[in-house]
């Protein structure tokens, strides 16, 4: 079956670093997003990977070890407006047209 | 450039009724995906549109079909509409599958 775990919520503190976790089981493996979704609101691309390593944009970054079916988010100087839900989605290998996707993780932030 | 546009934004409807929900996608996409969120969880990939035809389909039911225009904007529909299909109902478009971009979708709640 196909599977993504992330924890249900996340409280850090503003100008903090976080780190959001993931992991994956699905049948294949076509990539990795991360989306920001704010209560409400449609899910605003964040961050792609398909390969191991790093993806560095900014204040935020993206890990990804497909061996180990695991990605993290990291947001660095935490901002309030960074409250949000961030949701991990896969692409599995077996359906290029569709993704699968955790039920989010809800960050709050505290002055 | 207009991003991809939902309507309508909120939506009441009663047991047993039908539903259409529209999309128009981001200029120059081509792919419509249609997805149910559930408040608290990830998007659920419904079907996915392309050159008018259904490419894929995720685990629902018959009552949901939809369609796709020439000019590529979409519809979906619900008939005997159910409390459990109260949801923000979202739509994303992208070119050729690759890359989304989310709508604000349509939050719909049936009584």
């Amino acid at each position: 079956g196909q599977n993504i775990d992330q924890p249900t919520e996340m409280t850090a503190t503003e100008g903090a670093i976080v780190q959001i976790n993931c992991t994956y089981q699905t049948s294949g493996f076509n990539g990795l997003f991360w989306y920001q979704q704010h209560a409400g609101e449609a899910p605003t691309f964040l961050s792609y990977n398909v390969l191991d390593g790093l993806e560095e944009k900014g204040r935020f970054s993206s890990f990804l070890s497909r061996s180990k079916g695991y990605s993290y988010l990291l947001l660095k100087e935490l901002q309030m407006k960074d409250s949000a839900s961030y949701l991990c989605a896969v692409r599995p290998e077996d359906s290029n047209y569709q993704l699968i996707w955790g039920a989010g993780t809800k960050l709050i932030i505290k002055p | 450039d207009a991003g991809v546009t939902q309507s309508p934004t909120h939506l009441i409807k009663t047991r047993g009724q039908q539903v259409t929900l529209r999309c128009s996608p981001k200029s120059g996409h081509d792919t419509v995906s249609w997805y149910q969120q559930a408040l608290g969880q990830g998007p659920q990939f419904i079907f996915q549109y392309y050159e008018e035809e259904e490419r894929q389909r995720g685990n629902f039911p018959d009552r949901f079909s939809g369609h796709q225009f020439p000019n590529y904007s979409s519809e979906l529909n619900v008939n005997a509409l159910l409390l459990g299909d109260s949801a923000l109902y979202l739509c994303a478009s992208s070119f050729r599958g690759d890359g989304y971009t989310f709508g604000s979708g349509t939050r719909l709640t049936v009584v």
